[in-house]
């Protein structure tokens, strides 16, 4: 009973450095989601994706790419990282709407320095 | 487009006591679902209770139950008996009942920290 896996779960990076946050689900999910948190701001969406080869941006997408060239992953790239993208980062994945919410991965604490 | 608010950024409550924390959102449809989410100090976000407004009996789970006013569009947590282990921050979400590729999204408050004091 997976469910939401994220990689890594802490990350360090300098200025200027690229790296990729990987999310798989294995519940069969259509849609999938990357949020950053950040205190006193709640979670902000970055990127979303409602299929295979779909995606869509979201609140706060500057600076970030995804892909999701499989179902069950969601990739989320830091092309050139800034001192600004310091967050915890969550991904989460659902069924279309419904009553059933989002089931969230353990997040990835990434400091960028 | 929706918003949620949440006016409590922290709150406190003795161990034992009951304490409520407040939501309030805004949308103009009239079908759709409201959760509370948990995060303790592990990061780890759980579903803690859910609601969907088509429904006027107030949800319940164990010591956590909701108390919905759809016209006032409010949904505040009431927890019974509080535990240390609830100590923790709180998030309130909303979400449309209807798939729209993709525009479905939860709305997340801000959140409001719990801390419970023995």
């Amino acid at each position: 009973n997976a469910g939401v896996t994220q990689t890594p779960k802490f990350r360090v990076l300098k200025t200027g450095q690229s790296m990729t946050l990987l999310c798989a689900q294995d519940m069969n999910h259509e849609y999938m989601y990357w949020y950053r948190q950040d205190p006193g701001m709640g979670l902000r969406l970055i990127h979303y994706s409602v299929g295979e080869g779909t995606t869509a941006k979201g609140e706060v997408p500057d600076g970030y790419n995804v892909s999701r060239l499989k179902k069950q992953n969601f990739l989320l790239g830091l092309e050139s990282a800034a001192p600004s993208q310091t967050s915890v980062y969550f991904c989460a994945s659902s069924r279309p709407a419904g009553a059933e919410g989002y089931t969230f991965g353990s997040g990835t604490r990434l400091t960028v320095v | 487009a929706q918003t949620v608010t949440q006016s409590q950024p922290e709150m406190s409550v003795q161990e034992a006591e009951t304490v409520t924390l407040s939501c309030t959102y805004d949308t103009s449809e009239s079908d759709y679902y409201l959760f509370w989410y948990k995060q303790p100090p592990s990061r780890q976000m759980i579903l803690v209770i859910r609601q969907e407004a088509y429904k006027q009996q107030n949800a319940t789970e164990n010591r956590f139950s909701v108390n919905f006013q759809k016209a006032a569009k409010s949904f505040s947590l009431k927890i019974s008996d509080s535990q240390l282990g609830d100590a923790a921050m709180y998030f309130c979400a909303y979400r449309s009942s209807f798939a729209q590729g993709g525009s479905e999204k939860l709305v997340f408050g801000k959140g409001t920290k719990l801390t419970v004091n023995p």
